[in-house]
């Protein structure tokens, strides 16, 4: 079955520093999606990327879907203390409603 | 108002019990979903539910049946609780109508099974 991947699975930066996840998925994907978990929260919805390479950009996170539609990132400049929490991205496959989640990377900040 | 609403948000049982979790959107949504969220984190998907008819079925035991009334409910059963299912389970919904088809998810449950 399609499994989607994500790296780092924790990472602790200092406050102010830059932050990337990435996501990379078994099979080529209709579009992905990346959330954001709060400590004891509930995922909530960011942002959607359809296109072949394309890029958004949501203040300071920056969002990348690959060429090949396989993988996809998330980066975070300057990063602050609100940015704390586990970070997914959730794929989809053409024709299929299911939405798979990857494994997450936690975000730790060092004020 | 709460989009996406479950009951109970914290269930502690003892092992071979038999428990329900409640889900009710209010936005209108066709589609509601059950998701296990692990001590790792890891999401994953259980179930779906379009429109009170089961589209999505993981390889879930047979113990965990969903139920949707109507498309605004999907309620999950669990029967005869293992240690393995202490977990916090998700409700989410979506629309296919037009949008992103982002889901919405509930609070969560928080099962621990003793």
């Amino acid at each position: 079955g399609q499994q989607v991947m994500q790296i780092p699975q924790y990472q602790h930066v200092q406050e102010g520093e830059d932050f990337t996840t990435y996501c990379n998925s078994s099979t080529t994907l209709s579009n992905i999606q990346w959330y954001k978990q709060r400590p004891g929260g509930h995922p909530v919805f960011l942002i959607q990327l359809v296109k072949s390479g394309e890029v958004k950009k949501q203040k300071r996170l920056t969002f990348q879907f690959g060429e090949a539609k396989k993988n996809s990132s998330l980066h975070i400049t300057a990063t602050q203390t609100t940015d704390v929490g586990t970070y997914f991205c959730a794929g989809r496959n053409f024709g299929n409603e299911k939405l798979t989640f990857g494994t997450g990377t936690r975000l730790t900040i060092i004020p | 108002d709460t989009a996406v609403s479950q009951t109970p948000k914290y269930l502690v049982t003892q092992m071979g019990n038999d428990k329900s979790i409640k889900c009710e959107q209010n936005l209108g949504h066709d589609t509601m979903y059950w998701y296990k969220q692990d001590s790792k984190k890891f999401l994953k998907i259980m179930f779906s539910y379009n429109n009170k008819e089961l589209i999505i079925n993981e390889t879930v035991p047979n113990r965990f049946s969903p139920k949707s009334p109507d498309k605004a409910h999907l309620n999950l059963h669990i029967n005869s609780l293992e240690l393995g299912d202490s977990a916090v389970y998700f409700c989410a919904s979506s629309t296919r109508q037009g949008g992103t088809g982002e889901l919405f998810f509930g609070e969560g449950s928080r099962l621990t099974v003793l």
